[in-house]
């Protein structure tokens, strides 16, 4: 039971470049989020999908596109990457809301290192 | 104001300590409550959550004052494997799944 598998680990690119990171996990779990972490900034929301064929812009979105089209896979992508997008990218995943809207706990992959020159 | 805010620290305590993290969030709807850790260069990993009775997982309490829109997180008996950084985490009522990440506070133990 691996989890939340996130690849590639570590990547460097060039400005303008394009790139995809993937998630993939095997919990069955509906809902799944991409982050970026950046010194003293905290995790901030990209994009997130409650189902396998839909997606939703969060916090910070732009730059960057995703796509759901299996269950356990969410897809980052960068189509021309800039020099503020160096981060570490993060993906979670979790079961859906219960009833109330009672959020549940993320788990997340070990994150993927991208730096664009 | 920030939707979940922490002192970031560092918290710098000897082995054996008693040491206290606390968190404030503004969004008074919120349903549920989270502390992660994360160590150096790692993901966040669940702590444990928080329930509005209080609850307690070995050396670690946590408690909700949905008044006062507070969280803490009480370690005891600090060991030196406990250092890193703790995140508070709220989930506003939503049926997104979405979780707000508060920045973390970092606590050093020291031998």
């Amino acid at each position: 039971n691996a989890g939340v598998t996130q690849t590639p680990k570590f990547r460097v690119l060039k400005t303008g470049q394009s790139m995809t990171l993937l998630c993939a996990q095997d919990m069955n779990h509906e809902y799944m989020y991409w982050y970026r972490q950046d010194p003293g900034m905290g995790l901030r929301l990209i994009h997130y999908s409650v189902g396998e064929g839909t997606t939703a812009k969060g916090e910070v979105p732009d730059g960057y596109n995703v796509s759901r089209l299996k269950k356990q896979n969410f897809l980052l992508g960068l189509e021309s990457a800039a020099p503020s997008q160096t981060s570490v990218y993060f993906c979670a995943s979790s079961y859906p809301s219960l009833r109330g809207n009672s959020n549940q706990p993320q788990h997340f992959g070990d994150g993927t290192r991208l730096s664009i020159l | 104001r920030k939707e979940v805010e922490q002192d970031p620290g560092p918290f710098n305590v000897p082995e054996g300590a008693t040491v206290a993290f606390n968190c404030t969030y503004s969004n008074s709807a919120s349903q549920s409550f989270f502390w992660y850790r994360q160590d150096c260069r790692k993901e966040p990993k669940l702590l444990m959550s928080v329930y509005s009775s209080g609850n307690e997982d070995g050396r670690f309490t946590a408690q909700l004052n949905r008044a006062s829109q507070y969280i803490s997180l009480l370690i005891r008996d600090s060991k030196l494997s406990d250092s890193a950084t703790y995140l508070c985490v709220v989930g506003p009522s939503s049926n997104t799944g979405k979780l707000i990440f508060g920045q973390g506070t970092t606590l050093q133990v020291k031998p």
